[in-house]
């Protein structure tokens, strides 16, 4: 059992659609990520928000935007996406502190773009 | 920026033997933090052991150890008596603490697929 947990796990979208991926996380963490994982590829980090304000988006495309209502959820929305972001999305959560502390991933969402 | 190498794309080993997965990282930093994560079909990614590069003792976790050599910028994973579960991707992956107000962030290496045969 993971204390993050990611919806949903399979994603089928054309490029005309808009959808979101969720992510919750049950740690009390204040920070949270998401990760690209793409065939043959590093993991890549796209956005980190702390405290719910964005930290850092890793020069990642406009058509993905993240959302973070509060230090338990995340969001990434998803709009005119291209066959090449077919990937695993994998969301994270850390408790930032100056002693760098783990950081926790959910089960990932698969995307396919068609 | 700091870079994570892993030079070995694919390993196997018998079930019950020992086996040690390489990695090499690059930074300029004294300060950080070094991470083992297994991903297993299931495409979970789980933390299998941390060091903290101030610590000279090797981290331990049950089966799984590290030999970290930080002159070497070497972090290498030992998994004693394998079993089948412990066929999965492994990544090495560094963390520089975060400064003021900043994130953590993961820094990982390309992977290396671990297949324990029976």
């Amino acid at each position: 059992e993971t204390g993050v947990t990611q919806t949903p796990r399979h994603l089928v979208m054309g490029m005309t659609n808009k959808k979101s991926l969720k992510c919750e996380q049950h740690l009390g963490h204040n920070a949270m990520y998401w990760y690209k994982q793409s065939a043959k590829k590093p993991l890549e980090l796209m956005f980190v928000y702390n405290f719910k304000e964005q930290t850092e988006n890793n020069s990642v495309p406009s058509r993905f935007s993240p959302e973070c209502p509060n230090s338990s959820h995340l969001f990434l929305h998803l709009h005119t996406l291209q066959p090449e972001d077919s990937a695993l999305y994998l969301c994270a959560s850390s408790q930032v502190s100056s002693t760098g502390n783990t950081i926790y991933f959910g089960e990932g969402s698969w995307l396919t773009v068609v | 920026a700091q870079t994570v190498t892993q030079s070995q794309p694919e390993m196997s080993v018998q079930e019950a033997e020992t086996v040690t997965l390489s990695c090499t990282y690059d930074t300029s930093e004294s300060n950080y933090y070094l991470f083992w994560y297994k991903q297993p079909p299931s495409r979970q990614m789980i933390l299998v052991i941390r060091q903290e590069a101030y610590k000279q003792q090797n981290a331990t976790e049950n089966r799984f150890s590290v030999n970290f050599q930080k002159a070497a910028k070497s972090f290498s994973l030992k998994i004693s008596d394998s079993q089948l579960g412990d066929t999965a991707m492994y990544f090495c992956a560094f963390m520089k603490p975060p400064h003021r107000g900043g994130s953590e962030k993961l820094v990982f290496g390309k992977g290396t697929k671990l297949t324990v045969n029976p």
